[in-house]
Parts: C-alpha cells; sequence; structure tokens
C-alpha cells in the first residue's frame, strides 16, 4: 500500500519569506513517480513538478526548489522569497508501478500555506 | 490547448437524488481518472480508463457510483440515490499515455452538495 503524509496543516509566512513544504511517502515499490500539485481557491490542482525514484537530483524552477531524499523517503518542496499569490493548498503524491496501484495518485492531506502581506 | 473542463461545477441534490457529472478531458489523452476530495482532506481515487475500457474501479465506494466513457473521451460518473456522505469535490484528471509515471492533469472540480 501506499502513502504520502504532509505533517504540516497549515503554514503561515509573511511575504518574502522562505517557506519549506515537507513530504514523506511510504512504498514497497521500487519505482515510482513523486508529484507536487498546488491547489488555489479557485480548485483546480496544478501541476508543478515529478520527480521519479531513479533521479535524486534535486530541481530548481524559479522560486520553487524541491529536495529529494530517498534515505529518508522525503520529497520536500521550498517557495523562496514567498509571495500572496502562493497562498494555495499543496498536496504531494505519490505513483507506483506495483500491482493494484498502477496508475494512481495517493495524495497527502495537503499543506495550506497562507502568505501575508 | 483546452485543459480538462468539467460540468457542473456546482451541483445541490436533494437526498435521495440521482446526479451525473461529466468530463471533458484534454483531447487525445488515454486515460481518464476520477477522484473524490472530502473537505479539508487531498483528494481519493475512484476509477480510471483506458480510453473506453474501465480498468480499475475499485475506488468506487459503493454501487451506487457508476462511471462510463463510450467512446474513449468524454466520461461521466454518476451517483444514484445521493447520500449527504456524498458531498465532495468530484475531480477528474486525464494524461496523455498510459503509464504509472504520466502526469495526470486536473479539471476544475464539481461540488456536490447533497442535502
Amino acid at each position: 500500500a501506499q502513502k504520502v503524509t504532509q505533517a504540516q496543516t497549515e503554514i503561515s509566512v509573511v511575504e518574502k519569506e522562505d517557506v519549506t513544504l515537507d513530504c514523506v511517502y511510504e512504498t514497497r515499490d521500487s519505482t515510482y513517480y513523486l508529484f507536487w500539485y498546488k491547489q488555489p481557491p479557485s480548485g483546480e490542482l496544478v501541476f508543478l513538478i515529478r520527480r521519479n525514484s531513479f533521479d535524486e537530483q534535486n530541481e530548481i524552477s524559479g522560486r520553487y526548489s524541491w529536495n529529494f531524499q530517498k534515505s529518508t523517503s522525503s520529497f520536500n518542496f521550498t517557495i523562496t522569497a514567498s509571495q500572496v499569490v502562493d497562498s494555495a493548498v499543496y498536496f504531494c503524491a505519490l505513483s507506483a508501478a506495483g500491482g493494484t496501484s498502477y496508475g494512481k495518485l495517493t495524495f497527502g492531506q495537503g499543506t495550506i500555506l497562507t502568505v501575508h502581506p | 490547448g483546452a485543459g480538462v473542463s468539467q460540468s457542473p461545477r456546482y451541483k445541490v441534490a436533494k437526498r435521495g437524488q440521482d446526479v451525473a457529472l461529466r468530463c471533458d478531458p484534454i483531447s487525445g489523452h488515454v486515460s481518464l481518472f476520477w477522484y473524490q476530495q472530502a473537505l479539508g482532506q487531498g483528494p481519493e481515487f475512484l476509477t480510471y480508463f483506458q480510453n473506453e475500457a474501465q480498468l480499475d474501479k475499485s475506488g468506487l465506494p459503493s454501487d451506487r457510483f457508476f462511471a462510463e466513457r463510450p467512446e474513449g473521451s468524454v466520461s461521466t460518473l454518476k451517483i444514484q440515490r445521493t447520500q449527504q456522505e456524498d458531498s465532495a469535490v468530484y475531480l477528474c484528471a486525464s494524461s496523455l499515455e498510459f503509464s504509472f509515471g504520466e502526469t495526470q492533469y486536473f479539471g476544475p472540480g464539481t461540488r456536490l452538495l447533497v442535502l
């Protein structure tokens, strides 16, 4: 069975602060993909990044960066110099190759990020 | 290009009514997924299709839930005899290919409220 845990239910920061959203996952499969999605108040899940289990390189995209560590089963997301427009619910998700989980996304509970001006 | 669209965006139903939720995936996308998102929770898998074939419906909560994709494009999720616990946002997603690592692109969801 797959499981994704986002321990931070809510985070509140002031604009321009850096913020890290934690994600810990569990899977018995050696081959899997990890994702981050953003859900603004409009409700649509917006894809941010995909990472496969064989690629532990960290990635940076503008103000966003992701740290993938297989040793700790973590895939954390950092926003540098946060902005009010970053306010949303962020979800980490897992897709594994094995058995009955094939193709499905298993989501964490989400982290509500509020960035105050 | 156009993303995933869903209709209606909001639906209020009286307990016991049947409802039908529609999903238009991104053109050319082979796979289509339905998820249910309860308030304050992450989405949970309901069912998915590869073209018109429903490959997994293990997440459907009861036999009152039924999904179809007859021509491999538009999909409809039907809920019969709605109950209050069916109140949730129903999200549809599509992906280009049928692969466990494919990125799923989501629609805006249908918010269902059962009174």
